[in-house]
């Protein structure tokens, strides 16, 4: 089946600095990537949607200048939280899809980022 | 706009009993897929089962199974004979035509007692 990493699985950094996160789609091209972020005990909220060589989509109330998101390639999506805040800790997901509808082998879901923010 | 909702928070089965998880959603698209998800302490997401909203069928998987019932927009997910190791927290979601986004319900989490 198809892989999603991420790296790394988990982050500790101090507040006030940039902290990236990669998603890789490991044996297959992805053309659009997902960002998930997960508050403990709670359920997983869509953050953007980025398709290959152009800019993110970002969901309502979600920050552009605070988590950029850069897809590269069809294999590699990178969330950047910058200048990273205590409020930011979290757990963050991405799921890779190749694109077509409907069908839950076109999406695919990486082991997650938790991040702790000091 | 899309919704989905999970009504149990919480919910105790006892070892090799069946369990049934409830999901109801709400969508104007005519073609949608659910799903339901895993997530163990861990954190990963483990897919579980699809249902197309034009599946006549409903969907199994080995030990799950996808109680859909259009009309009443519900897609509950049934464990059969549950193992110590399906304890974890269950989330519904759904797909709809535009953007491939998926969205998530609150989740329940599944208790299996020995």
């Amino acid at each position: 089946g198809a892989v999603v990493s991420q790296h790394p699985s988990r982050v500790i950094c101090k507040s006030g600095t940039s902290v990236k996160i990669e998603c890789r789609s490991l044996d297959f091209q992805a053309t659009t990537m997902f960002w998930y972020r997960q508050f403990p005990k709670k359920s997983l909220m869509l953050m953007a949607t980025s398709n290959e060589g152009s800019k993110a989509t970002y969901e309502q109330g979600v920050e552009k200048d605070k988590f950029l998101i850069n897809h590269a390639s069809l294999t590699l999506s990178t969330l950047t939280v910058t200048s990273a805040h205590p409020e930011d800790s979290s757990f963050y997901i991405c799921s890779a899809s190749t694109g077509t509808s409907g069908r839950q082998e076109t999406q695919y879901f990486g082991p997650g980022t938790r991040l702790l923010v000091l | 706009a899309q919704k989905i909702t999970q009504t149990q928070p919480g919910m105790f089965v006892q070892e090799k009993e069946a369990v049934t998880l409830d999901c109801t959603y709400d969508t104007s698209d005519q073609s949608y897929g659910l799903f339901w998800y895993k997530q163990p302490s861990s954190g990963e997401m483990i897919f579980l089962i699809y249902q197309g909203s034009y599946d006549e069928q409903n969907a199994t998987e080995g030990r799950y199974s996808l109680n859909f019932q259009k009309a009443r927009k519900s897609a509950n997910l049934v464990i059969s004979a549950s193992q110590l190791g399906d304890s974890a927290m269950y989330f519904c979601a759904m797909r709809g035509t535009g953007g491939f986004k998926t969205i998530f319900g609150a989740g329940t989490r599944l208790f299996v007692k020995a």
